[in-house]
């Protein structure tokens, strides 16, 4: 079974650009997580879908982060402009929506902004 | 709301050294409780869970039970190996939409 798809691996950009990370989840997979992992932290929640609607978006600096989910399948986030505090690796999940289930990771996009 | 609190790392111990990681947590209603583990240049992948109070979840020799009366869930191991050094989230399922929930997260270095 193929896991979760991330790309780009690493990415490099000037703080105010703009920066998009891909995901395609595990075939089935109702539930997709987008986190936001900061070196020597645990990872922070940004946004929680549902197919393909939006159930918890509650830590997402909604002024310059975005994200959709096409057709409930893959889905992207989007930062803009870029703040060097932005600098993270952004992992995505999913997981069945049964509950107790456990996550899969993807391998993370590594973030810089300089 | 809901989160999980870790002891703070770096742990260093020596091959066969027994390893406890410490995980409290603070909930409404009643969390699955999980810890996930990250080795060195891998993604996050799941080590064991718990679902109900009591229960203990086990896997790879590792060990955690989930303790109501102390909202904690302790990651134990008796003997551990140089392939053990890790990092260690313990991690919580919240709400009706599972929203999960980690902690900061513990680094285990294991020393021949």
């Amino acid at each position: 079974e193929a896991g979760v798809a991330q790309s780009p691996r690493y990415k490099i950009i000037e703080k105010r650009q703009s920066v998009a990370f891909w995901c395609n989840p595990i075939s089935g997979h109702a539930t997709l997580y987008w986190y936001q992992q900061i070196l020597g932290q645990g990872p922070k929640l940004l946004i929680q879908f549902q197919n393909n609607g939006v159930v918890d978006d509650s830590q997402l600096p909604k002024d310059r982060f975005s994200a959709e989910r096409l057709k409930g399948v893959d889905s992207t986030l989007k930062i803009q402009p870029a703040k060097l505090e932005d600098s993270a690796v952004y992992l995505c999940a999913s997981s069945l929506v049964t509950r107790n289930t456990e996550a899969f990771f993807g391998q993370g996009t590594r973030l810089t902004v300089v | 709301g809901d989160s999980v609190t870790q002891m703070e790392g770096p742990v260093t111990l020596s091959e066969e050294a027994f390893l406890t990681i410490n995980c409290t947590y603070t909930a409404t209603g009643y969390p699955s409780l999980f810890w996930y583990v990250q080795y060195p240049g891998e993604g996050l992948q799941l080590l064991l869970k718990a679902t109900k109070a009591d229960d203990k979840g086990s896997n790879k020799g590792f060990e955690a039970t989930y303790r109501k009366e102390t909202t904690s869930f302790h990651l134990e191991k008796g003997s551990v190996q140089v392939s053990d050094s890790a990092v260690y989230f313990c991690a919580l399922h919240s709400g009706g939409y599972n929203k999960l929930i980690f902690g900061a997260g513990t680094r285990l270095a294991v020393h021949p």
